[in-house]
């Protein structure tokens, strides 16, 4: 699959577990973007990075960790997560256009999350 | 910040007839408006977008439109097909080197055969 993708699809966590969300994007872009989705709910932006530096905290609870090691791969560790915590979690990218045109966002699949 | 109220959450349309999906912003500096499409268990894709300096853009069976004045924006769908039934949602940001996007609570759009 090219594009942006996402590991795993599909994840089941107790609230005392440690998890890791994977995202890896094969555009050549400079963005990466962490989301929540829930049911009946607006997509709620959780994190930004641009050009690897995190520009956005959206006052999201310290559980949720983002990394961004480098421009192409972006990940969310999760750890004492509470049920109400339990999403679709989406990764996009974009090319972080610095003069500040239309900046398309390119979601990934996501990944649907179960806290028990 | 910003906030986006988007109408109505469910719409129904037999195929053929149009479909019409409104929002509202409130910062009056957002600059860039994109529509995303979800279907069913797959990742949303844009299908549409438009910047403050355009009031209208189509593109085939879709078109949107931009009232800053007012600022509202719609996304309009014409000869509606079913596979057009989908989740839409649309967004609004302001300019910047890696947009921050803020979403409307989405539109399920079904189309009746």
């Amino acid at each position: 699959e090219t594009g942006v993708t996402q590991t795993p699809r599909h994840l089941v966590m107790g609230m005392t577990n440690k998890k890791s969300l994977k995202c890896e994007q094969h555009l050549g872009h400079n963005a990466m973007y962490w989301y929540k989705q829930s049911a009946k709910k607006p997509l709620e932006l959780m994190f930004v990075y641009n050009f690897k530096e995190q520009t956005e905290n959206n006052s999201v609870p310290s559980r949720f960790s983002p990394e961004c090691p480098n421009s192409s791969h972006l990940f969310l560790h999760l750890h004492t997560l509470q049920p109400e915590d339990s999403a679709l979690y989406l990764c996009a990218s974009s090319q972080g256009n610095l003069a500040g045109g239309a900046d398309t966002q390119y979601f990934g699949p996501g990944t649907r999350l179960t806290v028990l | 910040g910003e906030n986006v109220e988007q109408h109505p959450s469910t719409l129904s349309v037999q195929e053929g007839d149009s479909a019409v999906i409104k929002c509202t912003y409130s910062d009056s500096a957002s600059n860039y408006f994109p529509w995303y499409k979800q279907e069913l268990g797959k990742r949303p894709q844009l299908i549409i977008d438009i910047r403050s300096n355009v009031g209208e853009k189509k593109d085939q069976r879709i078109a949107v439109t931009l009232n800053k004045t007012a600022k509202h924006f719609s996304l309009h769908i014409t000869e509606t097909q079913p596979e057009d039934s989908a989740v839409y949602f649309c967004a609004a940001s302001t300019s910047g080197s890696a947009r921050q996007l803020t979403f409307g609570s989405g539109t399920q759009l079904t189309v009746l055969p």
